[in-house]
């Protein structure tokens, strides 16, 4: 069961264009972690936010946490197509330890 | 080397075969997860590890899965009589600590094995 809901499911887009991500619960996470995965290969960390309205930035990519901790969004600018992949978000809540994963978001820039 | 190993990385397995799928964390990483994948989806989580003590093993999805790790080091996770639907990426990943309160440290995952049984 999925206790983290990602949207869009896929994303095509062109190179240059702006995206935004999101990752939406009804849990509140202790803290929650973005990853990406390549074909082939296991999800990479990229982020992980704390407190809640925490923004952090990381080149062209901007993640926040939701006031409430219960929601998160990625917000890619001038996407590339190295930028495709697919995007993971992962909390763990309720005292666990054991990271719990979305679905994930598909996305393909075309160059 | 100095990430996460998998092995094998594919496996083709008639069904009713067993398969045995290997783990090598990052030396001296306490935690490690198993994780399976299906195509399009998220990794769920089927077992977790402290050093050799498997403290949560309720993702597993039936008595056909079973996971050790002996010496606190390498993990193999074990199908019997594999199905069809036990087709999918296994995911092992590590990490030096995983704390109480929800939060985690960072993960570092293998490549994954990915097992097609016919």
């Amino acid at each position: 069961t999925q206790l983290l809901e990602q949207s869009p499911q896929f994303l095509s887009i062109q190179e240059g264009e702006n995206l935004t991500v999101y990752c939406n619960s009804s849990s509140v996470f202790s803290s929650l972690q973005w990853y990406r995965q390549e074909p082939g290969e296991g999800p990479v960390l990229l982020v992980t936010v704390v407190t809640g309205g925490e923004v952090k930035k990381l080149k062209r990519l901007t993640f926040q946490f939701g006031d409430a901790r219960k929601d998160s969004s990625l917000h890619i600018t001038a996407a590339q197509p190295g930028d495709t992949g697919l995007y993971l978000c992962a909390g763990a809540s309720g005292g666990s330890y054991i990271p719990t994963f979305g679905r994930g978001t598909s996305l393909i820039v075309h160059p | 080397g100095a990430g996460v190993s998998q092995s094998p990385r594919y496996k083709v397995a008639k069904r009713g075969q067993d398969v045995a799928l290997r783990c090598d964390p990052i030396s001296g990483h306490v935690s490690l997860f198993w994780y399976q994948q299906a195509l399009g989806q998220g990794p769920e989580f089927l077992t977790y590890f402290q050093n050799e003590a498997q403290l949560d093993k309720s993702g597993l999805p039936s008595d056909r899965f079973f996971a050790e790790r002996p010496e606190g080091s390498v993990s193999t996770l074990k199908i019997q009589r594999t199905q069809q639907e036990d087709s999918a990426v296994y995911l092992c990943a590590s990490s030096q600590f995983t704390g109480t309160g929800g939060r985690f440290e960072k993960l570092f995952f293998g490549s994954g094995t990915q097992l097609s049984v016919l």
